[in-house]
């Protein structure tokens, strides 16, 4: 079965400054997506980055990107200069083609100090 | 401005009693999940359905929890009899099955059950 493991619990990040949380997963499929959601106190679910398994190039969107390395199943977020409003709950997913359902790691909680 | 409705945003009831969650997914789109958010389990598949028939529904305690389709526009989660423990905030998802594409979400149904 499919593991999604986010072995940090909480992170805290200067405004301004950078963070990265981590994230790995197990699977035995070699076709796959993987996914960073952001889950604010609204707790309305919101799509931060996607990337493709095969796909070299790391994804990125803005303030964010990822460092994928598919031999390691590692799949870590960086935000650079954080802001107040990246403080959120951010979720580590993963799933195989075909929009099938997602498999969600447990979470980090992410405070960004003023 | 598409997005997908769930409703209601809050529900308390008292144990024993029946709930029913409402979804209307985004316009178009075949494929919907039902989530369900808790502190120790995280977020977790409760069922999904393609074209409106449901193709899991393993992670749906099956005594007390059912899940429908009545028409394309409306997905329905119910619990008969509700239990303490089915407190959680239920999330409802929709998408298309292409390749490329992402599941949105709904704004979830936050349950207490006293």
């Amino acid at each position: 079965a499919q593991t999604v493991t986010q072995s940090q619990p909480e992170m805290s990040v200067q405004e301004a400054e950078t963070v990265t949380l981590s994230c790995t997963y197990d699977t035995s499929e070699s076709d796959y997506y993987l996914f960073w959601y952001k889950q604010p106190p609204s707790r309305q679910m919101i799509l931060v980055i996607r990337q493709e398994a095969y796909k070299q190039q790391n994804a990125t969107e803005n303030r964010f990107s990822v460092n994928f390395q598919k031999a390691a199943k590692s799949f870590s977020l960086k935000i650079s200069d954080s802001q107040l409003g990246d403080a959120a709950m951010y979720f580590c997913a993963y799933r195989v083609r075909g929009n099938t359902p997602l498999v969600f790691g447990k979470g980090t909680r992410l405070s960004v100090i003023a | 401005d598409a997005r997908v409705t769930q409703t209601p945003r809050h529900k308390v009831t008292e144990m024993g009693q029946e709930v029913t969650m409402r979804c209307q997914p985004i316009l178009g789109h075949n494929t919907v999940f039902w989530y369900r958010q808790t502190m120790m389990q995280g977020l977790e598949l409760l069922a999904y359905f393609r074209n409106r028939a449901p193709l899991d529904d393993s992670g749906m305690p099956k005594d007390r929890f059912s899940a429908e389709m009545p028409d394309a526009t409306l997905a329905t989660l119910k619990i008969q009899p509700s239990e303490p423990r089915d407190s959680a905030v239920y999330f409802c998802a929709s998408g298309l099955v292409l390749p490329n594409t992402e599941a949105f979400f709904g704004q979830g149904t936050r349950l207490t059950v006293v």
